[in-house]
Parts: structure tokens; C-alpha cells; sequence
């Protein structure tokens, strides 16, 4: 079974405005990563936020980690139409260091 | 620098044919990964290897073999292509497990099996 889940399933929003993700994981983890992909292509590396920490950003991202609700959001500010890609979250559990899991997806549109 | 790289890109295959789909590296990492990828899945690993030599059961392992005879290669191999192996497979690489290390992906192999 996976260990996240995103929510939405399915985005869409007008260039300009942000875009926020979630993601819900069920066991402890070390780290939670959140992954883009652009249709037809293999995925990218976006952000990491370790189990000690509760926010992160990286220039237009900002990612925040609840470790008591066990959940993930990614927020996308000023969205641009390149940005429209599916973005996946992903954690490596306490327990099992070497196995990534990854929950089943968000589809970002950004209408220009 | 290529990066991690796949082939073959795209396959089509009669149900009961064999074949192998190569991964390759050139970054040294230790750890590769195989991945397949369905509609409203998300990723979900198929087997693993922590270094030249060995390999892993994940979570979807049935069906499929794998090798890691050299540090830069990973093969997936299907003996026996079956319809419900038709996905995009996803070969990505590490430098180890630890916390905090990016993996790296490919672009992507489609494969068909009718």
C-alpha cells in the first residue's frame, strides 16, 4: 500500500494565483520529498523537508510538514503555465530507510 | 552528463515474450531503483540494489527480475510478459539511502504487452 496520498487529484487555477497540495502519509518518516513531472517525462527533485522541521522554501515553493497529523502541504506561489506538471510527494519511512514511496499524484493546470 | 538513462524508450510486446529493459548511470551512485508507474497509482517500486552485486525485493516485485552486474548498470527483465505489466517503468539512482539524498530519475520506458 502506498504511504502518501495527495489531495487534490486534480488542480487547476489561472496563471498568477498559488497553488496549494497536500499530501497524508501513515507511518513515521525521515524525510518527506515532494517531486514534479512533466507529462511524458521521468520525475524531478523539487524539495525535501526533514522530520524535524516544519516549513521549507525554495524560491516560488513552500513546503510545511505536520508530523502529528502525519501530513505534507506544497504551496506554488505566483503559478506560472510551465508550471502545470503533476507533483508527487514522497517519504522514506522510519522503519525502512531504503524504500522511497510515493503517493498517487496531483495534475497542476496553470491557465494562462 | 547524462544522468540515468533507459532503453528502450518505448515496447511493445506479445503476451508470454521475454525482454529487458536496461538502466544505466553515470553519476557512481550505489543505490538503483525500478519503478513502475500506473494511472492513479503513483510510483511503486519493483526492486532495488544497494551496490554492484546486489539486489531487493520492493514492493511489487512478482514477475520481474532484476540484475546488478556493474555499479553503473541495473536490468529489469520480464521472463514472461503478462497484459497487467503494461506500465511506464521508471529506473532511478542514489548515492545510498541516507536521509536527504535525491534520487535521480529517467525518462521513462512504455512499455505494452498485448
Amino acid at each position: 500500500s502506498q504511504q502518501g496520498e495527495e489531495d487534490p487529484q486534480a488542480l487547476s487555477i489561472q496563471e498568477g494565483e498559488n497553488a496549494t497540495m497536500n499530501c497524508s502519509y501513515k507511518t513515521s518518516i525521515n524525510n518527506l520529498q515532494w517531486y514534479r513531472q512533466n507529462s511524458g517525462r521521468g520525475l524531478v527533485h523539487l524539495i525535501l523537508i526533514r522530520s524535524n522541521e516544519r516549513e521549507k522554501h525554495s524560491g516560488r515553493l513552500r513546503v510545511t510538514l505536520d508530523t502529528s497529523k502525519k501530513s505534507s502541504s506544497l504551496l506554488i506561489t505566483a503559478s506560472r503555465a510551465a508550471d502545470t506538471a503533476s507533483y508527487f510527494c514522497a517519504s522514506i519511512s522510519s522503519g525502512s530507510a531504503r524504500q522511497l514511496t510515493f503517493g498517487s499524484g496531483t495534475q497542476l493546470t496553470v491557465l494562462p | 552528463n547524462a544522468g540515468v538513462t533507459q532503453t528502450p524508450k518505448f515496447r511493445v510486446l506479445k503476451t508470454g515474450q521475454s525482454m529487458t529493459l536496461l538502466c544505466a548511470q553515470d553519476m557512481n551512485h550505489e543505490y538503483m531503483y525500478w519503478y513502475r508507474q500506473d494511472p492513479g497509482m503513483g510510483l511503486r517500486l519493483i526492486h532495488y540494489s544497494v551496490g554492484e552485486g546486489t539486489t531487493a525485493k520492493g514492493e511489487v516485485p512478482d514477475g520481474y527480475n532484476v540484475s546488478r552486474l556493474k555499479k553503473q548498470n541495473f536490468l529489469l527483465g520480464l521472463e514472461s510478459a503478462a497484459p497487467s505489466q503494461t506500465s511506464v517503468y521508471f529506473c532511478a539512482s542514489s548515492i545510498d539511502s541516507r536521509s536527504g539524498n535525491t534520487i535521480y530519475f529517467g525518462e521513462g520506458s512504455w512499455l505494452t504487452v498485448v
